[in-house]
């Protein structure tokens, strides 16, 4: 079956730039999507297809493409940042969604 | 204001079933892809099943093929997860979600609070 792969954890000072990395197969023909989740709360879209950030969403979020990997990147990391972030994406056909396991940012 | 509302969620024996229920409400329900995603205790996000606007497709993950239903009633605004033969690893907090364009690859914009399933004897 499909799969995603991202870091299980990402730790930056705050002010600094994280980059949180997820690769999988179809990554260089699917677009892939970022959620961020704080405790308690439901997911919050934070990126999508790729590189198009939602309206809401600060500028410090963004994402980029290469090849099979794609990285949600956030610059000047703010303590209200940290939380878990999952990305997903699709196999070629549709038929299955998937989602990485997701990865914990800590604000040192 | 855009809002998915799940309802029906509990404390079920395993062998068991339980229906949810999604109402949403601000937006065209009928325009919108749907999924349920799920989220077991201390663990990550787990797509389950996802119905394009008119219900006419539709697809599951392995891990509930065979037990689990997705249906909407465009009519109600409503969408739902029919659950059966419940096991223990079923047990998880389950969102309703929007897709957020057409087909599934748009990313979910729009996720309801989540209802909890416990599957426990």
């Amino acid at each position: 079956s499909y799969e995603l792969t991202q870091p299980p954890s990402v730790s930056v000072s705050p002010g600094q730039t994280a980059r949180i990395p997820c690769s999988g197969d179809a990554l260089s023909r699917q677009y892939a999507h970022w959620y961020q989740q704080k405790p308690g709360q439901a997911p919050v879209l934070v990126m999508y297809k790729d590189t198009e950030r939602p309206s809401g969403i600060p500028e410090r979020f963004s994402g980029s493409s290469s090849g099979t990997t794609v990285t949600l990147t956030i610059s000047g990391v703010q303590a209200e940042d940290e939380a878990d972030y999952y990305c997903q994406s699709t196999d070629s056909s549709h038929a299955s969604v998937v989602f990485g396991g997701g990865t914990r940012l800590t604000v040192l | 204001q855009v809002q998915l509302v799940e309802s029906g969620g509990g404390l079920v024996k395993p062998g068991g079933s339980l229906r949810l229920s999604c109402t949403a409400s601000g937006f065209t329900f009928s325009d919108y892809y749907m999924s349920w995603i799920r989220q077991a205790p201390g663990k990550g996000l787990e797509w389950v099943s996802y119905i394009s606007s008119g219900g006419v497709t539709i697809y599951y993950a392995d891990s509930v093929k065979g037990r689990f239903i997705i249906s909407r009633d465009n009519a109600k605004n409503s969408l739902y997860l029919q659950m059966n033969s419940l096991r223990g690893e079923d047990t998880a907090v389950y969102y309703c979600a929007r897709e957020g364009g057409e087909g599934v690859g748009h990313g979910v914009d729009v996720w309801g609070q989540g209802t909890t399933v416990t599957v426990s004897s």
